[in-house]
């Protein structure tokens, strides 16, 4: 248990398709990121939520949506995606403002592959 | 911006014995933190180190330690003793402690270890 849970774990969309990725934190923490991983390149910060407001957006394309429902809960709304957006999307979540030492706890990511 | 550079896309390692991981970064904020994420083949995201920019000892984990050197925007990671678990993509992170609390990653040192 990694106190970070995202599902699916899988997912195989195709262009049209309009699907979600979820996350949950049940650590306490008052801050949830969405990151990209692919191949070959840097962890791309895409998203960050403090105390439930976004306050970061890396020019993330609009096909990609973020929700923050409440601080335990991130959700990544897809839509129209390309090809070029398949990737393992990881979840992360941490302690913010005033205790900037605090880790990222990620979750086990979700493998998307967009056909 | 705030940029961070591993410059060693891959390592080997004889089981048992030493090895480095460099990372620099670039910034032109005096206080930071630096943490040393690994990520198995199970794709989980772990917390191995940390160290804050302040304290000018060097963090020590069991068998992994760094050395910090701040002047020279420096923070390299020690393994000491390896053993076949630690083979894993190792990530090298920047965390502002602005209000934007971004978190920048390097593009990662995979870590082979030879039985």
């Amino acid at each position: 248990e990694t106190g970070v849970t995202q599902t699916p774990r899988h997912l195989v969309m195709g262009m049209t398709n309009k699907k979600s990725l979820k996350c949950e934190q049940h650590l306490g923490h008052n801050a949830m990121y969405w990151y990209k991983q692919s191949a070959k390149k840097p962890l791309e910060l895409m998203f960050v939520y403090n105390f439930k407001e976004q306050t970061e957006n890396n020019s993330v394309p609009s096909r990609f949506s973020p929700e923050c429902p409440n601080s335990s809960h991130l959700f990544l709304h897809l839509h129209t995606l390309q090809p070029e957006d398949s990737a393992l999307y990881l979840c992360a979540s941490s302690q913010a403002l005033g205790d900037n030492n605090s880790p990222l706890h990620f979750g086990n990511g979700t493998r998307l592959t967009v056909t | 911006a705030q940029t961070v550079t591993q410059s060693q896309p891959e390592m080997s390692v004889q089981e048992a014995e030493t090895v480095t991981l460099s990372c620099t970064y670039d910034t032109s904020e005096s206080d930071y933190y630096l943490f040393w994420y690994k990520q198995p083949p199970s794709r989980q995201m772990i917390l191995v180190i940390r160290q804050e920019a302040y304290k000018q000892q060097n963090a020590t984990e069991n068998r992994f330690s760094v050395n910090f050197q701040k002047a020279a925007k420096s923070f390299s990671l020690k393994i000491s003793d390896s053993q076949l678990g630690d083979a894993a993509m190792y990530f090298c992170a920047y965390r502002s402690p602005t209000r934007d609390d971004k978190i920048i990653f390097g593009k990662g040192t995979r870590l082979h270890i030879l039985p």
